[in-house]
């Protein structure tokens, strides 16, 4: 079974910086099967990155995903203020499909 | 456009089974290239992906709740539906129902999700 672990867990930054996010899995993820989700409060997770670096429908370009094997990257390129959230990893490769713990991107 | 929308009891004892339906609308739940999933939510932690279904009836849980689980298709009424019996506190959460496929060109994760309903278990 992979584990995925994210890092760090809370990232305080100001709008307009740019974020950098980790995800890590205890075993090589299966043809970069790796996702990104976006969840705020209240709300269902989001799907924005498939296959490790490929985009969902509508979702801005400033959100990029990167990686391979057992390494993944989420970058949020300039911080909008709507971007502040919790973001997950999760791997559907191969069953089970666990979710990284996630990373709360806050305001500084 | 997909849409699912789970229904259920809002509280549970503990000890009872914790019982579920996610209902799909704008689409076919028969459809050869798609899983439906359960995801959990405790309040204020992370998400937990419970299992999935084929709708032919092929079932994947997660192990360390593969002893109470089950999860089942309805495809006369579109839905599917999740079971999770001897519920503690614990199971306390917001559950979501989700879909994913897989084709012969590639997989895709959880998209798109239901509102999520928030289960709590006490007495």
């Amino acid at each position: 079974e992979i584990v995925l672990t994210q890092s760090p867990g809370t990232l305080s930054l100001s709008p307009g910086e740019r974020a950098t996010l980790s995800c890590r899995a205890s075993q090589s993820v299966r043809s970069s099967y790796l996702a990104w989700y976006q969840q705020k409060p209240g709300q269902a997770p989001r799907l924005l990155i498939y296959g490790s670096s490929s985009r969902a429908t509508g979702i801005p370009d400033r959100f990029s995903g990167s990686g391979s094997e057992t390494d993944f990257t989420l970058t949020i390129s300039r911080l909008e203020p709507e971007d502040f959230a919790v973001y997950y990893c999760q791997q559907y490769g191969r069953s089970p499909d666990p979710f990284g713990q996630g990373t709360r991107l806050e305001i500084k | 456009q997909l849409q699912l929308q789970e229904s259920g009891p809002g509280l549970v004892k503990p000890s009872e089974t914790l019982s579920l339906t996610c209902t799909v609308s704008g689409g076919s739940i028969t459809s050869n290239n798609f899983y439906w999933g359960w995801i959990r939510q405790p309040p204020g932690k992370g998400l937990e992906w419970i299992g999935s279904i084929f709708y032919s009836g092929s079932t994947y849980y997660t192990p360390s709740l593969k002893s109470r689980v089950t999860i089942s298709v309805d495809t006369s009424k579109n839905q599917f539906s999740l079971n999770l019996s001897s519920v503690t506190a614990a199971d306390t959460a917001v559950y979501y129902c989700a879909r994913r496929a897989d084709y012969v060109w590639g997989s895709y994760p959880f998209d798109p999700w239901g509102p999520g309903t928030l289960v709590t278990v006490s007495s």
